[in-house]
């Protein structure tokens, strides 16, 4: 069964600019949910989806980032402009919808850096 | 504020020492989740441990043992005769809600030197 997977794993980009990250969660889970690290600090939650709906938005720092899941599969993760302060590990988890204590299944990450 | 505290941001030992990560976190909730996941050199987040908090066993799992404290809301993480693979940051991340999301400590950066 494939994981969890996240593109691209490494994406440079300059202030200004906008980039787009993608998230394929494990197939049926209805779950997604985005995390980022920045600059070594502790892991922070983003946002959470339940198939296509936002669930959960409160951690979204701005209106820079946009996230979306159409059809309840792959979600994007938009950051429009970029900042310098945007620059991290962006995690992408999915999680099965039955039992939501369930152990969330973490991708590998796409490291983003705003020069 | 429900927040979680990894005091240790940084442990290096020599292998085949004992090493104690501790977690302290802070809730009202009743029943909540506790969570381990280790971030090894590659990146990648690797789930270790899920206990609920109305059981407060402690739990070993090879060289791995758990030991979860309620009254002391803490859940700390022994590893026994350390490994150098054993390298990496680890992270206790309670859930507070069924579903939703986990809450991160900095994590702590564990160093095995052979």
């Amino acid at each position: 069964e494939a994981g969890v997977t996240q593109f691209p794993s490494h994406s440079v980009i300059e202030k200004g600019q906008t980039v787009t990250l993608r998230c394929d969660p494990i197939s049926g889970h209805d779950n997604l949910y985005w995390y980022r690290r920045v600059m070594g600090k502790e892991i922070k939650f983003l946002l959470h989806f339940v198939k296509e709906s936002k669930q959960d938005e409160s951690g979204m720092p701005n209106n820079r980032f946009l996230a979306e899941r159409t059809g309840g599969t792959y979600s994007t993760l938009k950051v429009q402009p970029a900042e310098l302060e945007d620059s991290g590990v962006y995690f992408c988890a999915s999680s099965p919808l039955a039992g939501g204590h369930n152990e969330q299944f973490f991708g590998p990450g796409t490291r983003l850096t705003v020069l | 504020a429900q927040k979680v505290t990894q005091a240790q941001t940084e442990i290096s030992v020599v292998e085949k020492e004992d090493v104690t990560l501790d977690c302290v976190y802070e809730t009202r909730d009743t029943t909540y989740y506790l969570f381990w996941y280790k971030q090894p050199p590659s990146g990648e987040l690797v789930f270790l441990i899920r206990r609920n908090s109305f059981d407060e066993q402690n739990e070993i799992s090879g060289r791995y043992s758990w030991n979860f404290q309620k009254s002391t809301s803490s859940f700390n993480f022994t590893i026994t005769a350390s490994q150098v693979v054993d390298s990496a940051v680890y992270f206790c991340a309670p859930l507070y809600n069924q579903g939703g999301k986990l809450i991160f400590g900095q994590g702590t950066e564990l160093s095995v030197k052979p």
